[in-house]
């Protein structure tokens, strides 16, 4: 059974870089063709996609966001992280990692549990 | 970017059946799905494909998608089955996965 389990800091000061590691246990991320994901959401808000890297280390963004995303893969780790820079409050939201399945169109089959991410002085 | 429009709400009483739109310029020519989220919790795939259930997902649940809407339906809606619900496609013009603003389903 897939699991995916994200983690890092709940508090990031403004100005500063989220930084956010998904570690996936049941599957390797260096094998077959999956989507790896982050998908964000603010309070009483709805799902917003950030961006992905693909299992061959490629990547695609929002771009509302992407002068500030960097999505990548630590194959060694069995983990996909997510950095986003110059951080506003409007970037406090719950943020997810998801796997997509072999191809762009596939759905999100597995999603972590979530992780609360405040941006705050 | 690509579009997904969703009515913010829909009500619905138990043993009824629910609705739940996806508008988006010539939607049918794209692949829908959708996906349940209860408060607190992580989204659950309830239909893929336009049409197609994952195991596990009561065939209460279904899709379908045509022209220039795609459609949640859920028959004899029970107490459990209130949450948000989004449907989600890949814009292939741009590579890009895009939600929809999600419709909150309430059973009265």
């Amino acid at each position: 059974q897939v699991q995916l389990q994200e983690s890092g800091p709940g508090l990031v000061k403004p100005s500063q870089t989220l930084s956010l590691t998904c570690t996936v246990s049941g599957d390797s991320i260096s094998s077959g063709s999956y989507y790896w994901t982050w998908i964000r959401q603010p309070a009483g808000k709805g799902l917003e996609w950030i961006g992905r890297v693909y299992t061959s280390g490629s990547t695609n963004y929002n771009p509302s966001l992407k002068s500030r995303v960097t999505i990548s893969l630590d194959t060694s780790k069995n983990q996909f992280s997510l950095k986003l820079s110059s951080v506003t409050a409007a970037d406090t939201a719950v943020y997810y990692c998801a796997r997509g399945d072999g191809v762009p169109a596939a759905p999100f089959d597995y999603w972590g549990q979530g992780t609360l991410v405040t941006v705050s002085s | 970017s690509y579009v997904l429009t969703q009515p913010p709400s829909v009500s619905v009483a138990p043993g009824q059946t629910a609705r739940i739109t996806c508008g988006g310029n010539d939607i049918g020519s794209k692949t829908v799905h959708w996906y349940q989220q209860k408060p607190g919790q992580a989204p659950v795939l309830v239909v893929y494909d336009d049409s197609d259930r994952p195991s596990g997902i009561p065939e209460r649940f279904s899709g379908s998608n045509s022209g220039n809407t795609a459609t949640l339906t859920i028959n004899r809606v029970e107490a459990g089955d209130e949450a948000d619900y989004y449907c989600q496609v890949w814009d292939s013009s741009s590579d890009h996965r895009v939600f929809g603003g999600g419709t909150k389903l309430t059973v009265l």
